[in-house]
């Protein structure tokens, strides 16, 4: 069966300071591969997604940058955190055919101070 | 206006009654249509998709999808206090190269 793995859970960061968010899927290749930030009352927003290794499409202009250097990773970056970066960040992994019926991790939290 | 519209609640039931949470939509493209249930400082997880118009019946749940009117709904049947979570609708159109788009979600609280 297929597991997605996210991590780290939690973070606080200052201001400034760079971050990095990492996903990893087991039990199924070639996946779509999507980050997703979720802000209270405010639904989920796609942030990036990627079709295959070292394709990504970014969605909105921001201070975040993904990378996909396997199959099955995917990372979300900054060089300089902001404060209106804080969020829950969701990794998810799903099939383009089809309903693509997405997958989530457990989130990552971040809170920039 | 937003492309996907839910009412955040909170939506606050007794136990075993019957929870009715809406969507409504505005773009008449979209034929996916899925209900994530979300706990508290967890990922969503994936309760129940359907295609076009129709019912979807799993267990306690009933997902329902008006496409003539742009509307789609989740019923819970005998709801438990387990069941308090937020429930986001979410759906997809394969021009859009089905990506989901999601509802803000409603926060539902059952009571025992």
């Amino acid at each position: 069966s297929q597991t997605i793995h996210q991590w780290p859970a939690t973070l606080v960061q200052p201001v400034g300071s760079p971050l990095s968010l990492e996903c990893t899927v087991e039990g199924t290749s070639n996946p779509n591969l999507y980050w997703y930030r979720q802000a209270a009352g405010r639904g989920l927003q796609l942030l990036f997604y990627s079709v295959g290794i070292g394709q990504i499409s970014s969605e909105v202009p921001q201070n975040l940058s993904a990378s996909r250097p396997q199959d099955r990773q995917f990372i979300l970056s900054s060089k300089k955190l902001l404060l209106s970066d804080s969020g829950f960040y969701l990794c998810a992994w799903g099939r383009i055919s089809g309903a693509n019926v997405l997958t989530f991790g457990a989130g990552s939290r971040l809170t920039v101070l | 206006q937003k492309e996907v519209e839910q009412d955040p609640g909170p939506l606050s039931v007794p136990e075993g009654a019957i929870v009715s949470l809406n969507c409504t939509y505005s773009n008449s493209a979209f034929q996916y249509f899925m209900w994530y249930r979300q706990y508290s400082r967890k990922g969503p997880e994936l309760l129940m998709y359907t295609y076009s118009s129709g019912n979807k019946e799993d267990g306690r749940f009933t997902a329902q999808v008006d496409k003539s009117s742009k509307y789609i709904s989740l019923f819970i049947r005998d709801s438990q206090p387990s069941d308090s979570a937020t429930y986001l609708c979410a759906m997809s159109a394969k021009e859009y190269g089905n990506k989901l788009v999601f509802g803000a979600g409603t926060i539902l609280r059952v009571k025992s």
